[in-house]
């Protein structure tokens, strides 16, 4: 069946650092959507990605969408200690209504 | 605080034993989803419900049922339990039935099972 591949699982950086968490399929998605897990918290929704080729930002957050739809990013520019935690994608399939899950990378920043 | 409440907190229980989780989804919204979060396994998509009737179903153990009602809040029931259920149990909704559709999730119900 459909999966996503999320790498890497761990990821830890400096404080000031860049980071990036890649979201892969093997088939076309039709959408996929970030959500942000804080240590002993709930998932939060980030954003969702729709068109080939969208990028959006917030603030030191950017999300691509591949040309292909099979791939995704979300990259964190100079991180902080407030960055810290998981960060899933998730496609949504319209035909199954089925949720699709990356496996997660979980962020730790050392100050 | 996402508008989505689930009770209760905290639950610790024995093997065998059968236990009810709750969910009230924010105001509005139609979908109600459930999902296990345990350490070795990640999120889980269990099932959902959308204006009272199942939407889509991921891997839910047959022990596990699940009911939305008229008033749109849903219960997750757990039978037969076994340790490896202990995990932390999350609700979200959504306004539409689209699994396309951002989710608001709820703090969760921690579940033990000794």
């Amino acid at each position: 069946g459909q999966q996503v591949m999320q790498i890497p699982q761990y990821q830890h950086v400096q404080e000031g650092e860049d980071f990036t968490t890649y979201c892969n399929s093997s088939t076309t998605l039709s959408n996929i959507q970030w959500y942000k897990q804080r240590p002993g918290g709930h998932p939060v929704f980030l954003i969702q990605l729709v068109k080939s080729g969208e990028v959006k930002k917030q603030k030191r957050l950017t999300f691509q969408f591949g040309e292909a739809k099979k791939n995704s990013s979300l990259h964190i520019t100079a991180t902080q200690t407030t960055d810290v935690g998981t960060y899933f994608c998730i496609h949504g399939s319209g035909n199954t209504g089925k949720l699709i899950f990356g496996q997660g990378t979980t962020l730790q920043v050392k100050p | 605080d996402s508008g989505v409440t689930q009770t209760p907190k905290h639950l610790i229980t024995a093997t065998g034993q059968r236990v009810t989780l709750r969910c009230s989804p924010r105001s509005g919204d139609l979908s109600v989803y459930w999902y296990q979060q345990s350490l070795d396994q990640g999120l889980q998509f269990l099932i959902q419900y959308y204006n009272g009737e199942e939407r889509a179903k991921g891997n839910i153990l047959e022990r596990f049922s699940a009911q939305q009602f008229p008033d749109l809040h849903s219960e997750l029931n757990l039978s037969s339990l076994e340790l490896g259920d202990s995990a932390l149990y999350f609700c979200a909704s959504s306004p539409t039935g689209l699994a396309a559709y951002e989710q608001y999730f709820g703090p969760g119900t921690r579940l033990t099972v000794t």
